[in-house]
């Protein structure tokens, strides 16, 4: 399967903790993008990197949050002593430029739960 | 800055009949795309189908059709001939053209009655 992979798939972890998940786009997909996605609410954008520079973050991604590209491979999205708030299903997407049509394909989610 | 709202949090068909979804949007652009997304239960999302601004057609895609109403910026989607596999939920979204980050609705829960 060439689809976009994330690992883990579920996450569970204590308040205060930090947690690191990992994305691996479609093998020649420049762009890749992270979202969240919390119960009953459709994805909100997080972030997006164009090979490996980060050109756009959310306000929604605080001082604990960070994702990195290296390379302009896989790429990571970490998050700093959890809260609660955090829980929520972190989905990872990728698309190739080709002028205008960037259509995003999306990965499973990882699925983050803070007790 | 651009909205999306689907008024529809659940929407049930019985199989074989028709049903649509309703999408409406916000936006001072004239060029962006639409999109209709399929997210099964513990399932990825995937794309059903998309529709250009510039374009005055209606896309369609086998048993999936739009009804694409710019001026009123009105997105809906009719889903015919409905199938136990089409349960699933569908979130409506906004892409700007040449941008990146799309922008979805709080999404639609189809139930399809056998």
């Amino acid at each position: 399967d060439t689809g976009v992979s994330q690992d883990p798939r579920h996450k569970i972890t204590k308040r205060g903790q930090n947690v690191t998940f990992r994305c691996d786009p479609i093998s020649e997909h420049n762009r890749l993008y992270w979202y969240r996605q919390t119960l009953g609410q459709g994805p909100e954008f997080l972030t997006y990197f164009q090979n490996e520079a980060q050109l756009e973050k959310s306000r929604l991604l605080s001082d604990r949050f960070s994702a990195e590209r290296p390379k302009g491979s896989f790429s990571t999205l970490e998050i700093q002593r959890t809260e609660q708030g955090d829980s929520a299903m972190y989905l990872c997407a990728s698309s190739a430029f080709r002028d205008n049509d960037n259509e995003q394909f999306f990965g499973p989610g990882t699925r983050l739960t803070v007790l | 800055a651009q909205t999306v709202t689907q008024s529809q949090p659940e929407m049930s068909v019985q199989e074989a009949e028709t049903v649509t979804l309703s999408c409406t949007y916000d936006t001072s652009e004239s060029d962006y795309y639409l999109f209709w997304y399929k997210q099964p239960p513990s399932r990825q999302m995937i794309l059903v189908i998309r529709q250009e601004a510039y374009k005055q057609q209606n896309a369609t895609e086998n048993r999936f059709s739009v009804n694409f109403q710019k001026a009123a910026k009105s997105f809906s989607l009719k889903i015919s001939d409905s199938q136990l596999g089409d349960a699933a939920m569908y979130f409506c979204a906004y892409r700007s053209a040449g941008g990146f980050k799309t922008i979805f609705g709080a999404g639609t829960r189809l139930f399809v009655k056998a």
